[in-house]
Order: structure tokens, then sequence, then C-alpha cells
């Protein structure tokens, strides 16, 4: 069976300075992994999606994520933050059923 | 840009009354989704929908739980004599297929109820 790990509960930050939130993945078959971006009090946006080809997957708002196969991760980077960037991020893999498996979720709190 | 819209945003409940969530997927969408987000804790998959009948359903989506299509644009969460613990926030979502290319769940903002 699938599942997500994301080890990192809430990771501090100042701005613009850069990021990586960590997200390890578990599945026995085709890996189709995703991050989306819950902004306080809205829905669940995607970021940016790894379906098959490069490994290096960019996203909107800047944020990038690289995928490895051989350590089972997907972590997401941003290069430089900016306050608007707190939020709450999960990462996700597609079941072979086709539903998202989510993570636990990462809080970035980018402070000034 | 289409989106999938719920309603309502917010519900409070009195434990043991019935709530029915609403969602209106995008409208060229064929597979429909419930999730939930109970506060602090990570989303949860509820249910798959697809063809007027349930694909998949995880262990939390119990008899207290059904789903319907009544038309041909709203797509319904109901639960039955809610519980404290059914307290959560509900995504609704939809995809347009299930295709490597196509199956990205677009999410609507979620209701948010409140069982006291």
């Amino acid at each position: 069976a699938q599942s997500v790990t994301q080890l990192d509960s809430q990771v501090p930050v100042f701005e613009e300075a850069p990021v990586e939130l960590r997200c390890n993945y578990s599945s026995s078959v085709s890996v189709y992994l995703f991050w989306y971006v819950q902004y306080p009090n809205q829905g669940l946006q995607l970021l940016l999606k790894y379906l098959s080809g490069s490994t290096l997957v960019k996203g909107i708002n800047g944020f990038e994520a690289e995928f490895n196969k051989s350590q089972t991760s997907f972590h997401l980077r941003k290069p430089s933050v900016h306050i608007s960037d707190t939020a709450e991020y999960f990462c996700a893999v597609r079941s072979s059923s086709y539903k998202l498996i989510f993570g636990s979720g990462t809080r970035l709190l980018v402070r000034p | 840009e289409p989106e999938v819209t719920q309603t309502p945003s917010h519900q409070v409940t009195q434990m043991g009354q019935e709530v029915i969530l609403r969602c209106v997927p995008i409208s060229n969408h064929l597979y429909f989704y419930w999730y939930r987000q109970i506060l602090g804790q990570k989303v949860e998959f509820l249910v798959s929908f697809y063809n007027n009948e349930i694909s998949e359903k995880s262990e939390i989506f119990d008899d207290q739980f059904s789903v319907e299509r009544p038309d041909g644009s709203n797509f319904t969460l109901k639960i039955r004599s809610t519980k404290l613990e059914d307290s959560a926030m509900y995504f609704c979502a939809s995809s347009e297929a299930q295709g490597i290319g196509t199956g990205e769940l677009f999410f609507g903002e979620g209701s948010r109820l409140t069982v006291l």
C-alpha cells in the first residue's frame, strides 16, 4: 500500500531564506506524486506534480521538487521564501485506484 | 477559471442531527471525491464516486455516511446522526478522468462542520 511521510510538522524560516520541505513515500507501483498548499481558511491548491519524465518538477509560486527514486523522496524547495508562503504544505501520492493519499502536512512559517 | 464549489462554508449542528454537505464539481468532470481533515491532522480519503456509484470507500466511510448525485451538477455527502468526532473540514474534489495526464484532483474550499 502507498503511504507518505512528512517528517517535519513545522518549518520556521526567515523571509528570503531558502527552504526545503521533506517528503518520503512508499509505493510498490508506478509513482505519481503531488504537492498541495493550503493557505489559512482556504482549500487545497496544487503546487506541482510528478507523473513521469524529468525528475525536477517546477510548480507555481517559484516552488520546485525533485523526484528521487533511490531515496523514495519528493522534497519541495524554494530558493527564497516570502511572508505570503506561510501555509500548510501537503505531499500526496496517487494510489493504484487513483485516490490521493496525503502526508500529515508541514506548516511553513515565514518570519520577517 | 472553473472551480469546485462547496456549501455551506461552515455548519454548526447538534450531536445526533443529520447534515448534508453540498458540492458542485467542475462541469465536465466525471470522478468525484470526498475527503476530510480533522483540525490539525492530515487530509483523509472518504469516498470516490463515478458513474453514479461508489467506486471506493475508506474505513471511515461507514453506514453513517452516504453520497449522492441527485442531479447533473450536485454531489452531496450526508452524515446521519452526527457525532462529536465528525467535526472536521470536509473537502470535495473532482477530476476529469483517471488517466495519467488528466487525473488531477481539483479541490473545493471545504465545508467546516462543527458538532456540539
